[in-house]
């Protein structure tokens, strides 16, 4: 069965604090994803990895880094936390090829306070 | 960049009926188009995937219609229960500057909720 675990899935920082948010996915997959979700805005791509420490910049990478220096690992870093990045922070990952299923972890509701 | 709409009105349906959802795209066609279920507070997961090639694809009660022409894809849960109830996303696939293979971009998703 496949799988995309992240390492929390509720999660409370204060302003200014470094956050780290991790995502391991079991199944050999090239790309990972890092989206956030929120009400009436659907989900949108903050970063994406293509290979081990290849990553491109999403629709919205501001105030966030990745890094991947394990294929199985993607980490999301949000270099000093802001109210602004409260969310649900939703990792996945997919094989290169154009027609595969792209699969997600259960996601992290981050509150910053 | 592509734009993807779904209605973002939830969708209302008595038990057994056809749920119908839809999906628009502004510009151009994708080769595959998705569409995925989410849960409250959970991931979204995969539901079926159709090619541009091919006009009808279904799964159990599930059935997707791809409309290059139209820029439209149709998804029917029929026989509807209330365990279908959820949100409903399509995903269509982008090319990744630089990269091997696709990313998806999502529409905002669609509510389903089946009363009994």
């Amino acid at each position: 069965d496949v799988k995309v675990t992240q390492s929390s899935r509720y999660l409370v920082k204060r302003t200014g604090e470094k956050v780290f948010l991790e995502c391991v996915q079991d199944m050999d997959h090239e790309n990972m994803f890092w989206y956030r979700q929120d009400p009436g805005l659907g989900l949108r791509l903050i970063y994406f990895s293509y290979d081990v420490k290849m990553k491109e910049k999403g629709d919205i990478p501001e105030g966030y880094s990745v890094s991947r220096e394990k294929k199985e690992r993607f980490s999301l870093i949000l270099e000093s936390a802001s109210t602004n990045q409260t969310s649900m922070y939703l990792c996945a990952s997919r094989l290169a090829g154009r027609a595969d299923t792209q699969y997600f972890g259960p996601g992290t509701r981050l509150t910053v306070l | 960049s592509q734009k993807i709409e779904q209605n973002s009105e939830a969708l209302n349906i008595q038990e057994g009926k056809t749920a119908t959802l839809t999906c628009n795209y502004t510009n151009y066609s994708p080769a595959y188009l998705q569409w995925y279920r989410q849960d409250p507070g959970r991931g979204p997961v995969f539901l079926l995937l159709i090619r541009e090639n091919e006009k009808e694809k279904r799964k159990e009660r599930l059935k997707v219609t791809f409309d290059t022409t139209l820029k439209q894809s149709l998804f029917h849960i029929t026989a509807s229960q209330p365990a279908d109830s959820a949100t409903y996303l399509c995903a269509l696939d982008t090319p990744m500057i630089k990269a091997a293979g696709n990313k998806l971009t999502f529409g905002g998703g669609t509510r389903v909720l089946v009363k009994p």
